[in-house]
């Protein structure tokens, strides 16, 4: 148990919908990064938020966005779905930049678009 | 680019030692690391090296690191049925947050 919890576990969405997606990080970690993993790869890194600002942004076209809040949870919303957006999104905390080496990863959302 | 390369598939026999390999690119990496992932799960962090070290031992995991060929390995020792899952080589970009991973190795235990 990592304590980084997602919500919801499956999702299934129609291509041209739009979709967010949670993340509750450990609590006292002010760094969340997002991750996509498609079936047989590994984890493909979207972007990463610091204090609530996003840091570092992966190769994701702008209809990928997210936020952070205060209380250590965030979101990533992704617009205009395709259906090569099929993946398992995962979120990772850390406790702050500094140690931004060791990443805690919640169990992921699975998102299906048909 | 980065790349970290991993064979897909590695099967050994319950208490034999296990052995997976994974090639980086990315010679500033100052970590690396390996994940385990098991079926519909997160990733959990196993294990992770700094750059200017040759080997870390934790229990019955060893991570050996070769600088120079920038080759990553992974010993578990004494491999048992609960270890079957898939391990996953990652190294970090700065200070991004960016891990950049393997396609995994799917590690089967045989009784």
């Amino acid at each position: 148990e990592t304590g980084v919890t997602q919500s919801p576990t499956h999702l299934i969405k129609t291509r041209g919908q739009q979709v967010t997606l949670r993340c509750s990080s450990q609590s006292g970690h002010n760094t969340v990064s997002w991750y996509q993993q498609a079936l047989g790869q590994g984890p493909q890194f979207i972007f990463q938020y610091y204090r609530e600002e996003e840091n570092g942004r992966g190769n994701f076209p702008p209809r990928f966005s997210g936020l952070q809040f205060p209380n250590y949870s965030s979101e990533l919303n992704v617009n205009a779905l395709e259906l090569d957006d099929s993946a398992l999104y995962l979120c990772a905390s850390s406790v702050t930049l500094n140690t931004d080496y060791e990443q805690y990863f919640g169990p992921g959302t699975r998102l299906t678009v048909t | 680019g980065e790349d970290v390369e991993q064979s897909l598939f590695l099967s050994v026999r319950e208490g034999d030692s296990s052995v997976i390999n994974c090639t980086y690119t990315d010679s500033s990496s100052t970590y690396l690391y390996w994940y385990k992932q098991e079926p519909g799960a997160g990733l959990q962090l196993l294990t992770y090296i700094f750059s200017n070290m040759d080997m870390k031992q934790d229990q019955r995991l060893t991570v050996l690191l070769n600088k120079k060929d920038k080759h990553l390995s992974l010993r578990i020792a004494d491999t048992q049925t609960g270890d079957s899952a898939i391990y996953f080589c990652a190294e970090n970009e700065g200070s991004q947050g960016n891990l950049i991973f393997g396609k995994g190795t799917k590690l089967s235990v045989k009784p």
